[in-house]
């Protein structure tokens, strides 16, 4: 029963580097989310999606790419890293809405 | 949009005590308020929530009210243990009712 997993658990990248962070979930849930999470800063929406096929930005989508051509994976696209852009990464999955939704384990990521 | 604003940022009780944390939100058109509990190196796990056709919801220690006129909730958790040492974070769901919006975080220090 392994929920919601994402790779890697930790990444350093050099700025102007791209990489993919990877997220499945094995609970047939239609929606999924990727936050970012700073220090003091709470959890910072920054795509998510309804089903396969539907993306959407949430608040803080610049520098962020995602897609989702099945409904257990949804990958997160990071192009040309910034330091802007180090941080905890979490993605979510929920079966209808935000309601009850389930986190993964998060990638640390550092951009120097 | 939704604004949620979370008190106390540091929470340190002795076990044993109470622990209260308070969030408020913005739009009154929100209508699910969750709380999670994020212990260290791991992701939010919901712990209880609350609609807005309910002022107030139990679960064994923890309990969740809700004002929907003043629009705040409070998660209270009482005879606290070691084990409730964690960051906890209160959120809603504000229209369309497609990801939630998080508080910023509570970290809560129970000493035995």
């Amino acid at each position: 029963n392994a929920g919601v997993t994402q790779t890697p658990k930790f990444r350093i990248l050099k700025i102007g580097q791209s990489m993919t962070l990877q997220c499945t979930q094995d609970m047939n849930h239609n929606y999924m989310y990727w936050y970012r999470q700073d220090p003091g800063m709470g959890l910072k929406l920054i795509y998510y999606s309804v089903g396969a096929g539907i993306t959407d930005k949430g608040e803080v989508p610049n520098g962020y790419n995602v897609s989702r051509s099945t409904t257990e994976d949804f990958p997160l696209r990071l192009e040309l890293a910034a330091p802007s852009q180090t941080s905890v990464y979490f993605c979510a999955s929920s079966l209808t809405g935000p309601t009850e939704a389930f986190f993964g384990q998060g990638t640390r990521l550092t951009v120097v | 949009g939704e604004n949620v604003e979370q008190h106390p940022s540091t929470l340190s009780v002795q076990e044993g005590d109470s622990a209260v944390i308070k969030c408020t939100y913005s739009d009154s058109a929100s209508n699910y308020f969750p709380w999670y509990k994020q212990e260290l190196g791991k992701g939010p796990q919901l712990i209880i929530d609350i609609r807005s056709n309910v002022g107030e919801k139990k679960d064994q220690r923890i309990a969740v009210t809700l004002n929907k006129t003043a629009k705040h909730f409070s998660l209270h958790i009482t005879e606290t243990q070691p084990e409730d040492s964690a960051v906890y974070f209160c959120a809603a769901e504000p229209p369309p009712r497609t990801a939630l919006i998080f508080g910023k975080g509570t970290t809560l220090s129970v000493s035995s």
